[in-house]
C-alpha cells in the first residue's frame, strides 16, 4: 500500500520569506501523480500544485514551486515571498494511475503559520 | 452551482441515532468522491461514485456507513447507529469524469460530525 509521510507537524516562517514542507511517500509504481493540497480554517481542501512523476521538470505556480526527487521518493513544497494568506494547513497526497487513481492517499499534514 | 456544497455543516448527535450528511457537487461533474477526516490526520477515502453508480466503496469502514447517488448528482453519506468513533469532518469533492489520477479534485467544506 502506498504511504505518504510529512515528518513536520508544524513549520512557521517571517512574512515574504521562503519555506520548504517536506513530504516522502512509498509505491512501487512507475507512473503516479503527487499533490499538494492547503486546508484553511474554512476547511475546503484546495489544489495547491499537481506533479505527474513522468515529468522530469518541476512544477511551479506563481510563488509555489516543487523539488520532486523520484528516486528519493521525495516532494517537497516551497513557497516564495510567503504572505498571511497562506498560513493553513498543508496535505501532501499521492495517487496511482489506472483503477484506483480516484483514491488520493493523504499525509497528515503541516501546520504552517506566517509570522507579520 | 458554483462549488461543492456540502449540508449540515455541523451536526451534534447522541451515540446510537442515525445521521445523514449530504453533498451537492458541480453542476456536470459525474465524478463524485467521500472522504473521512480525523482529528490531526489527513482526509482517508471512503467511496467513489461514478454517475449513479458506487465503483469503490472499499474505504466504507463498516455496513453502518452507506452512501447513495441516486440521479447521478446530489449524494447522500447515511450513518447508522452512531459511534464516539465516528467523529470527524465528511469531506465530499466532485470532478469530471474520473479516467487518470490526473483529476483535479473540488472540495467542499466538510460536515463535522460529533457524536457524544
Amino acid at each position: 500500500a502506498q504511504t505518504v509521510t510529512q515528518s513536520q507537524p508544524e513549520m512557521s516562517v517571517q512574512e515574504a520569506e521562503t519555506v520548504t514542507l517536506s513530504c516522502t511517500y512509498d509505491t512501487s509504481e512507475s507512473d503516479y501523480y503527487l499533490f499538494w493540497y492547503k486546508q484553511p480554517p474554512s476547511r475546503q481542501m484546495i489544489l495547491v500544485i499537481r506533479q505527474e512523476a513522468y515529468k522530469q521538470q518541476n512544477a511551479t505556480e506563481n510563488r509555489f514551486s516543487v523539488n520532486f526527487q523520484k528516486a528519493a521518493k521525495s516532494f517537497s513544497l516551497k513557497i516564495s515571498d510567503s504572505q498571511l494568506g497562506d498560513a493553513a494547513m498543508y496535505f501532501c497526497a499521492y495517487s496511482a494511475p489506472g483503477a484506483g487513481s480516484y483514491q488520493l492517499t493523504f499525509g497528515k499534514g503541516t501546520k504552517l503559520s506566517v509570522i507579520p | 452551482g458554483a462549488g461543492v456544497s456540502q449540508t449540515p455543516s455541523n451536526k451534534v448527535t447522541e451515540k446510537g441515532k442515525y445521521v445523514e450528511l449530504r453533498c451537492d457537487p458541480i453542476s456536470g461533474h459525474t465524478a463524485l468522491y467521500w472522504y473521512r477526516q480525523s482529528l490531526g490526520q489527513g482526509p482517508e477515502f471512503l467511496i467513489y461514485f461514478q454517475g449513479t453508480g458506487a465503483a469503490d466503496d472499499s474505504g466504507l469502514p463498516n455496513d453502518r456507513f452507506f452512501a447513495v447517488r441516486p440521479e447521478g448528482s446530489v449524494s447522500t453519506l447515511k450513518i447508522q447507529r452512531t459511534e464516539r468513533g465516528d467523529s470527524a469532518v465528511y469531506l465530499c469533492a466532485s470532478s469530471l469524469q474520473s479516467i487518470s489520477g490526473a483529476n483535479v479534485l473540488t472540495f467542499g467544506a466538510g460536515s463535522r460530525l460529533t457524536v457524544l
